[in-house]
């Protein structure tokens, strides 16, 4: 167990839809991280946030957004979903900004788009 | 740009053999960091070790063991005397700050490498 909680496990939800992916890092980590992992695309890297504050940001949709909140737990909000959209969403935690710390993976949202 | 190639995308052993999974990558900066992830079936994304550039010392941790190489940009991952549970996705990834500081703490993995171990 990394210590970093994810909820749901599963989402089914329909084309169009909206949904909310939520992440409590581990106790003391002010480092929180999304990924997709899917198929075709592998393990990608989308958003991660510091503190409260956005610090760096990879291939992440217009139509997915994030935030966290000033106890430190993220969502992940994805809306107007796509087929293309089903995959496993990882949140990671680390302790620094950057190198510092490794970053440990919560169980992960598999979401399914039908 | 950053990029981790894992050239081997399936490998098959039998228990007790010996198993090296390679990864090459590719990065600009001087400062950066190496990691290995295992995705075993259940899915969760477990950490097994993390390198920086500075620190070329290869590492064993029981019956796992890493070499890193920088004048060949590689990290490859060695299990001794396999064993069936260590059947399982592995991943090498990367991070490296980028231009401005503005890709650090982004971790960009490679293809991972499907590890069966057969008994």
């Amino acid at each position: 167990d990394s210590g970093v909680t994810q909820t749901p496990k599963h989402l089914i939800t329909a084309t169009g839809q909206r949904v909310t992916l939520r992440c409590s890092p581990r106790s003391g980590d002010l480092s929180v991280y999304w990924y997709q992992q899917s198929l075709d695309q592998g393990l990608q890297f989308l958003i991660q946030y510091y503190n409260g504050e956005e610090r760096a940001k990879g291939n992440i949709l217009e139509r997915f957004s994030a935030q966290q909140f000033p106890d430190l737990h993220s969502e992940l909000n994805l809306s107007s979903l796509e087929l293309g959209d089903s995959a496993l969403y990882f949140c990671a935690s680390s302790v620094g900004l950057a190198g510092e710390g490794e970053q440990y993976f919560g169980p992960g949202t598999r979401l399914t788009v039908t | 740009a950053q990029k981790v190639t894992q050239a081997q995308t399936e490998i098959s052993v039998v228990e007790k053999e010996d198993v090296t999974l390679d990864c090459v990558y590719e990065t600009r900066d001087t400062t950066y960091y190496l990691f290995w992830y295992k995705q075993p079936p259940s899915g969760e994304l477990v950490f097994l070790i993390r390198r920086n550039s500075f620190d070329e010392q290869n590492e064993i941790s029981g019956r796992y063991s890493w070499n890193f190489q920088k004048s060949t940009s590689s990290f490859n991952f060695t299990i001794t005397a396999s064993q069936v549970v260590d059947s399982a996705v592995y991943f090498c990834a990367l991070m490296s700050p980028g231009a401005g500081g503005t890709s650090y703490g982004k971790l960009t993995f490679g293809q991972g490498t499907i590890l069966t171990v057969h008994p």
